[in-house]
């Protein structure tokens, strides 16, 4: 594998199921990002992670809660999810964690969520 | 309130014609822009990139044009190819932060 992978790339859930998505970067980068991409509108950041730390939560509901147990390794714990959270979930890496903003992202393919 | 619009949803183009992508931003303290081009069933993949310092940045057949003045952006490509139908996205950045913000993306079809 190479690059960012993200599983499952769909996920159809209820809203009383709880469900993780995983994303994996084989690079060798130290930042981590998830975004949510609903229709016709911009990325929306939700965490970033920088050598294994939360740096960034924009304001996201605690029905989504991250975990970045290595470098290499992220994931999106969902639970009690509304329909209004079904979107495209994607995950990016960066080389250097310090300087986040100025790195080239590297995303992942997405994961299709709808919340029924 | 959107801090990088891209005021155009779509755009259709003619092979081999130059495709302009349009980008508008308000924060002021922004000093580091870029262009991602996503297609369907993908994640987005970066494309180029402007420092604040430059107005021009050319990469092949992409060029990045950064009017701070007017905190503005284009990505001009020529001649455009079939291939270049895709998703673009404007993001921007500031220095020392971890933020990157994303426009809402331009959909560019290239007709043969």
């Amino acid at each position: 594998e190479t690059g960012v992978t993200q599983t499952p790339r769909h996920l159809v859930m209820g809203m009383t199921n709880k469900k993780s998505l995983k994303c994996e970067q084989h690079l060798g980068h130290n930042a981590m990002y998830w975004y949510k991409q609903s229709a016709k509108k911009p990325l929306e950041l939700m965490f970033v992670y920088s050598l294994e730390e939360r740096v960034e939560n924009n304001s996201v509901p605690s029905r989504f809660s991250p975990e970045c147990p290595n470098s290499s390794h992220l994931f999106l714990h969902l639970h009690t999810l509304q329909p209004e959270d079904s979107a495209l979930y994607l995950c990016a890496s960066s080389q250097d964690g310090v300087a986040a903003a100025r790195d080239t992202q590297y995303f992942g393919p997405g994961t299709r969520l709808t919340v029924l | 309130d959107q801090q990088v619009k891209q005021n155009s949803p779509s755009l259709s183009v003619q092979e081999g014609r130059i495709s302009i992508l349009n980008c508008d931003y308000t924060n002021s303290m922004f000093d580091y822009f870029l262009w991602y081009k996503k297609y369907p069933a993908e994640g987005p993949t970066f494309l180029i990139s402007i420092s604040s310092i430059k107005d021009k940045n050319e990469d092949g057949r992409f060029t990045v044009f950064l009017n701070k003045s007017a905190k503005h952006l284009s990505l001009h490509i020529v001649p455009s190819q079939p291939g270049d139908s895709a998703v673009y996205f404007c993001a921007a950045s500031n220095s020392g932060g971890f933020k990157t913000i994303f426009g809402a993306g331009t959909r560019l079809f290239v007709k043969a």
